[in-house]
């Protein structure tokens, strides 16, 4: 079946550094992309919608500038986390619309990251 | 097989029950999760249930566990239009470090 592969699973790194999510579609073309931000105990939280060869449409209250996304290809799209402070902490998890079936998503396993 | 499954569409009139199915495959999850997605939202976080129940009951929804089967169901009680939604079961995989969802049931609400 339609397959999103995110990584890296986990990642720590230290305060004031960056840090790119790859979130890819395996055996489909992405033209659609989701970002999703859970916060500890909290339901998933709709960062952006990625459309592939254009900007990223980004939720109220979501930093544009803080929470790079790109959408290069059909099959790749990116997360980067800039200046990550330890409030950056969380879950972030990628979904894509299956292709062809009138409805359903697929999901990356999501990226754990601690900034420290 | 490796994925969370559930059907992808679902119909009922207002009033009746909706009763949402997912199966999943890992038997050492310890939480399975039903989230709700309205149009142009995020994943709203509607319950979840720990392994060792086999039953939850929040107002209006039912979640029944079994774990045999690993089937894991969501019943709606009196169905009501605003619960028009795409509706996710989740499992949570290695010991917590990775989620799984299913792709999604659409529920449409029919007056």
């Amino acid at each position: 079946g339609a397959v999103v592969s995110q990584h890296p699973s986990r990642v720590i790194c230290k305060s004031g550094t960056s840090v790119k999510i790859e979130c890819r579609s395996l055996d489909f073309q992405a033209t659609t992309m989701f970002w999703y931000r859970q916060f500890p105990k909290q339901s998933l939280m709709l960062m952006a919608t990625s459309n592939e060869g254009s900007k990223a449409t980004y939720e109220q209250g979501v930093e544009k500038d803080k929470f790079l996304i790109n959408h290069a290809s059909l099959t790749l799209s990116t997360l980067t986390v800039t200046s990550a402070h330890p409030e950056d902490s969380s879950f972030y998890i990628c979904s894509a619309t299956l292709p062809g079936q009138g409805g359903g998503y697929t999901f990356g396993s999501g990226t754990r990251l601690t900034v420290v | 097989g490796e994925d969370v499954e559930q059907s992808l569409f679902l119909s009922v009139r207002e009033g009746d029950s909706s009763v949402i199915n997912c199966t999943y495959t890992d038997s050492s999850s310890t939480y399975l999760y039903w989230y709700k997605q309205e149009p142009g939202a995020g994943l709203q976080l509607l319950t979840y249930i720990f392994s060792n129940m086999d039953m939850k009951q929040d107002q209006r929804l039912t979640v029944l566990l079994n774990k045999k089967d690993k089937h894991l169901s969501l019943r709606i009680a009196d169905t009501q239009t605003g619960d028009s939604a795409i509706y996710f079961c989740a499992e949570v995989r290695d010991y917590g470090q990775n989620f799984v969802f299913g792709p999604g049931t659409r529920l449409s609400v029919l007056p």
